[in-house]
């Protein structure tokens, strides 16, 4: 079983909703990530944050706005978003606080936007 | 710049040995990583590479030569169970982050 949780694993949205991803890590890591995950297309980073505080943005549209309200769970909070947002997001964590080692990932979320 | 390459997809018969090549710029390189991503599932870990050499774990390994900026996944004994998607992704010595190429899908047939 995974140490990274997911919900919803899918999930379909309009244009004018606002929906919330969550993830969960049972692994005692101090770093976690969001990353988007498109067909054909290479991994993207979105968010990091390390020992809860956010070290990374990698220029993303403010319709994603990321929580980390403690080191175990981090939330993507969905607002007004496009079709070409579909796509899978997954969360991600890794020990140490800025150090970026192996990362753990969780199952995803089948996003679709309509 | 930084860009990965890799083959989108890759077939292969069951018993049979594949390797997976990938290739790489970076302005600072701090490490390789291979993931295996079953369709639905989390990519998984399967190999580090941070030196030149390579690297065993049973029937997968890994090679690297950093001076090529190449890398490539061996996977022998094939199994139908390893029918999936392999990314490799560089860590740049400079950001710390990981960046990942578009990753091969490998169909292994009977």
């Amino acid at each position: 079983e995974t140490g990274v949780t997911q919900t919803p694993r899918h999930l379909v949205m309009g244009m004018t909703n606002k929906k919330s991803l969550k993830c969960e890590q049972h692994l005692g890591h101090n770093a976690m990530y969001w990353y988007k995950q498109s067909a054909k297309k290479p991994l993207e980073l979105m968010f990091v944050y390390s020992l809860e505080e956010r070290v990374e943005n990698n220029s993303v549209p403010s319709r994603f706005s990321p929580e980390c309200p403690n080191s175990s769970h981090l939330f993507l909070h969905l607002h007004t978003l496009q079709p070409e947002d579909s796509a899978l997001y997954l969360c991600a964590s890794s020990p140490g606080g800025q150090s970026y080692n192996e990362q753990f990932f969780g199952p995803g979320t089948r996003l679709t936007v309509l | 710049g930084q860009n990965i390459d890799q083959p989108t997809e890759m077939t292969a018969t069951e018993g049979a040995i594949v390797q997976i090549n990938c290739t790489y710029q970076t302005s600072g390189f701090n490490g390789l990583f291979w993931y295996q991503q079953h369709a639905g599932e989390a990519p998984t870990f399967l190999s580090y590479n941070v030196l030149d050499g390579l690297e065993e774990k049973g029937r997968f390994s890994s090679f690297l030569s950093r001076s090529k900026g190449y890398s490539y996944l061996l996977l022998k004994e094939l199994q139908m169970k390893d029918s999936a998607s392999y990314l490799c992704a560089v860590r740049d010595r400079n950001t710390d982050k990981l960046i990942f190429g578009t990753g091969t899908r490998l169909q292994v047939f009977p």
